[in-house]
């Protein structure tokens, strides 16, 4: 089973940059993709983009896409989520998730890293 | 762009039996896109509940269950426990590696 821990809550100021991680164990298949999701204070689910660690290749939103960096380090299992010049509308929580074998089902879930961002 | 559809709100009494449906706000749902659904307290993850329409994930009661019902994928609880009161949510797979999330159906068991 794969377990996926997410670093730390950040405190940013507008402008600022930032890069959280999600770190999977467990059954660490290479062929898996990481996928992100944000969750803004007080709304539902949004899908940002997935990334296939064995070769970074990614895949956005079209919401997210330009907003946002996906990166992975397959020798650590690690994905990333990363942005250059943070606005107090990048607040909410941020969730990691891993689907199953076949790509299509999203089924593990990282703990959530809540991002704020605030002058 | 497709909007995916879900009830914002639902009411079941205990023991009940309750459907939510995940919608397309065009076109037909099918076991092509994959649907799933999570369950969802506030300040949580997620919970994985049903993926590839109707397997239920490793621990999931079996009172969950997903399906087809019409051109919708659904949820059914049979026999709802208080414990059930939360959120649901469902994402779809919409071809060309993108998915989307539907806005969530908050149950409330009354």
């Amino acid at each position: 089973e794969v377990r996926l821990v997410q670093s730390g809550p950040e405190m940013k100021k507008p402008g600022e940059s930032l890069t959280i991680s999600c770190k999977a164990s467990g059954d660490t298949f290479t062929g898996y993709y990481f996928a992100w999701v944000r969750q803004m204070p007080g709304k539902g689910l949004e899908w940002m983009g997935r990334i296939d660690p064995s070769d970074s290749y990614t895949n956005y939103s079209p919401s997210f896409r330009g907003h946002v960096t996906i990166s992975a380090d397959k020798s650590i299992t690690t994905a990333y989520l990363q942005w250059s010049s943070l606005k107090a509308s990048d607040t909410a929580i941020y969730f990691c998730a891993r689907p199953t074998r076949d790509g299509y089902n999203y089924v593990s879930w990282g703990q959530g890293t809540l991002v704020t961002v605030s002058s | 762009q497709t909007v995916v559809t879900q009830e914002p709100s639902f009411s079941v009494s205990p023991g009940g039996t309750v459907t939510l449906t995940c919608g397309l706000s065009s076109g037909s749902v099918s076991t092509s896109y994959y649907p799933s659904w999570y369950q969802q307290t506030p300040g949580q993850a997620p919970r994985t509940l049903i993926y590839s329409t109707n397997t239920r994930s490793s621990g999931v009661p079996d009172r969950f269950s997903g399906s087809i019902l019409g051109n919708k994928a659904a949820l059914t609880i049979t026999g709802a426990q208080a414990e059930d009161e939360c959120h649901y949510y469902c994402v779809l797979y919409m071809g060309g590696a993108l998915w989307v999330f539907g806005g969530g159906t908050k149950l409330t068991v009354l």
